[in-house]
């Protein structure tokens, strides 16, 4: 596997369900993030993670959770979920967290809450 | 705060044709300012970005923009279509100072016809 992935790649599940998405990169970077796509809305910038240390959290509800176990791996837990939650989840990599540093994506999960 | 707009949602060029995509950013100093390109399916890719420096700036696939300070803009050219390019584009501005947020507009859905 090269770059970055994602599973699942779709996944339906109603709000009393809990499952995590899965995001893991093979490029060596120390600093991943997840980002929520939504139609006709801007891409929103959830969470970053920089040497498994979480460094923003966007005003992000609850019913996310993420965990960072290592720097090629991240996770995003989700439980009692909204139908206004369905998108499509975006897992990205970055050699570093600053700007400077081009970020990498995964082809994303498509999530939808019934 | 920073923030992106695209005008054009939909956009359809035929193939050899040119292409100008707009993006128009709201940014307090000088930003740092981005092309990333969405095909069906697909994570984000990179095509261009601005930092400093020459105003025109060269991407992957024949791509180009360029920053107009005092237009607050950065239009993405191409001097001909490929089929191959039809894909959503999105305008993202990042700071040059703060961490690795970047703020992406609504995109572009571009259709190339034959």
């Amino acid at each position: 596997e090269t770059g970055v992935t994602q599973t699942p790649r779709h996944l339906v599940m109603g709000m009393t369900n809990k499952k995590s998405l899965k995001c893991e990169q093979h490029l060596g970077h120390n600093a991943m993030y997840w980002y929520k796509q939504s139609a006709k809305k801007p891409l929103e910038l959830m969470f970053v993670y920089n040497f498994k240390e979480q460094t923003e959290n966007n005003s992000v509800p609850s019913r996310f959770s993420p965990e960072c176990p290592n720097s090629s791996h991240l996770f995003l837990h989700l439980h009692t979920l909204q139908p206004e939650d369905s998108a499509l989840y975006l897992c990205a990599s970055s050699l570093g967290d600053s700007v400077d540093y081009e970020q990498y994506f995964g082809p994303g999960t498509r999530l939808t809450v019934t | 705060a920073q923030s992106v707009t695209q005008p054009d949602i939909h956009i359809t060029v035929s193939e050899g044709a040119s292409l100008e995509l707009r993006c128009n950013y709201s940014y307090g100093a000088t930003p740092y300012l981005f092309w990333y390109v969405q095909s069906p399916g697909q994570g984000l890719q990179l095509l261009l970005k601005y930092f400093s420096g020459d105003t025109l700036v060269q991407g992957i696939k024949g791509f180009e923009a360029e920053f107009k300070r005092s237009q607050s803009s950065f239009n993405l050219r191409k001097p001909s279509v490929h089929w191959s390019d039809a894909a959503e584009y999105f305008c993202a501005v990042g700071s040059q100072t703060g961490a690795n947020n970047l703020f992406f507009g609504t995109g572009t859905r571009l259709t190339v016809i034959p």
